[in-house]
């Protein structure tokens, strides 16, 4: 099946460093790439939509300053989290679809983030 | 996209089926159901989707009551495995790209000895 491979899995930084997580698609052209976060023992949340080539689309109350996406290339996708505190730690997990419309999405393993 | 309603949790025993219900009397004729799982820390796993016809792969059967309105996920074996929060979600397909998936509560499936 459709392989998604996100970097790294876990992550420990301190406060204020900027934190980049990769989403490959391994095996299919990603015509959109989805990010979500999870909180301890809540559904995923999504944050943003990314369409190769072009802006993010941002869901409400997240901050597209702090949370920088780019889709470069239809197998690549990348989330940077800028000037990271305790409260952005979290499980972000990326999510890839090619452009065939009842194909399912596909899940990265999710890149656990602390900031200390 | 519609809501849907699933159980908080549910228990089955190992080499039993497991039938996982979900509600989604809004659905429109243009959303498809979407099953997902994820286990502990992990990303979710694509299961199984369908429109209205029932589906069967080599995970699950998709069975989708004929007005729509629900469908019932079938693991014809569960495994120790399978314990995970199982995801019954509805897409619509017609708006594209902007399509997206949004992920409610779940069910939580523990498979016991």
């Amino acid at each position: 099946g459709a392989v998604v491979s996100q970097h790294p899995s876990w992550v420990i930084c301190k406060s204020g460093t900027s934190v980049k997580i990769e989403c490959r698609s391994l095996d299919f052209q990603a015509t959109t790439m989805f990010w979500y976060r999870q909180f301890p023992k809540q559904s995923l949340m999504l944050m943003a939509t990314s369409n190769e080539g072009s802006k993010a689309t941002y869901e409400q109350g997240v901050e597209k300053d702090k949370f920088l996406i780019n889709h470069a290339s239809l197998t690549l996708s990348t989330l940077t989290v800028t000037s990271a505190h305790p409260e952005d730690s979290s499980f972000y997990i990326c999510s890839a679809r090619s452009g065939i419309s009842n194909q399912p999405q596909h899940f990265g393993d999710g890149t656990r983030l602390s900031i200390l | 996209d519609a809501k849907t309603t699933q159980p908080t949790s549910m228990d089955c025993a190992e080499g039993r089926a497991a039938n996982l219900p979900c509600n989604h009397s809004t659905i429109s004729g243009n959303e498809y159901v979407y099953w997902y799982r994820q286990i502990h820390s992990q990303g979710p796993q694509y299961i199984i989707h369908g429109l209205k016809n029932n589906e069967t792969n080599e995970m699950a059967s998709l069975i989708i009551t004929e007005d729509r309105k629900s469908s019932t996920l079938i693991l014809p074996h569960a495994t120790l495995r399978d314990t995970a929060v199982y995801y019954c979600i509805v897409r619509d397909l017609y708006t594209g790209t902007a399509s997206k998936l949004t992920f409610g509560t779940g069910t939580r499936l523990q498979v016991t000895l």
